[in-house]
């Protein structure tokens, strides 16, 4: 069974950095891209960053890029993503994904940036 | 505001049948896979369809999903109270090198 389990979420400060990671289990964690995808409060969705299989290539979106991060770690089944300069625009749930477009999602992690 | 158009709602009776339209462009729909997703309240989202109109193994068959040109459509029949779901379409964008959603459908069996 596929399973991927966030964590790392937290109440963080204007300003702060929080490392969510995505553990992953029951496939074969190496040959597909990972992504994360955030929620905002009553909000839609919002793709945020993926990662291909040996994590040579990434993508953002515009709104994080130079402030967020994502790598990963094959050998351990699991992704990372490492979220500096926070802004209170980042509150959200933010979800880990399998593939690009998602067959198998966690069930998120709450990210609340506020002072 | 979303590269892709959803109607911020749909509505109609158990047992009728809903469509969701989502509008993009060729840098999106137009030159890559649609995807649908179905996020029932509190929940995280499961993705109902891909590449445009095939089913998961548990996408039931009341979910069919389609695309000509720059737009694509999710269709539900026989609407079920427990269809009752924000849905959510996706693909990539080539000109953003991103994956872009609209911004949601809410679905209500009346």
């Amino acid at each position: 069974e596929v399973q991927l389990v966030e964590s790392g979420g937290g109440l963080v400060q204007p300003g702060g950095s929080l490392r969510l990671s995505c553990a992953a289990s029951g496939f074969s964690f190496s040959i597909y891209w990972m992504s994360w995808v955030r929620q905002a409060p009553g909000k839609g969705l919002e793709w945020v960053a993926n990662i291909n299989k040996d994590g040579s290539v990434k993508y953002y979106v515009d709104s994080v890029k130079g402030r967020f991060a994502i790598y990963r770690d094959n050998s351990k089944n699991s992704v990372v993503l490492q979220m500096d300069s926070l802004r209170a625009e980042d509150t959200a749930v933010y979800y880990c994904a399998r593939r690009t477009n998602g067959d198998y999602w966690g069930r998120g992690t709450l990210v609340t940036v506020s002072s | 505001q979303s590269v892709l158009t959803q109607p911020p709602s749909v509505s109609a009776a158990p047992g009728q049948k809903v469509t969701i339209s989502c509008s993009g462009s060729t840098s999106n729909i137009g030159n890559n896979a649609v995807s649908w997703y179905q996020q029932l309240p509190g929940t995280a989202p499961k993705l109902l369809i891909y590449e445009n109109n095939k089913g998961l193994s548990g996408t039931p068959d009341r979910f069919s999903g389609s695309k000509s040109g720059t737009s694509a459509t999710l269709g539900i029949t026989g609407l079920q109270t427990g269809d009752e779901a924000d849905y959510y379409c996706g693909t990539w964008d080539s000109s953003l090198s991103a994956y872009v959603f609209g911004i949601g459908t809410k679905v209500t069996v009346l």
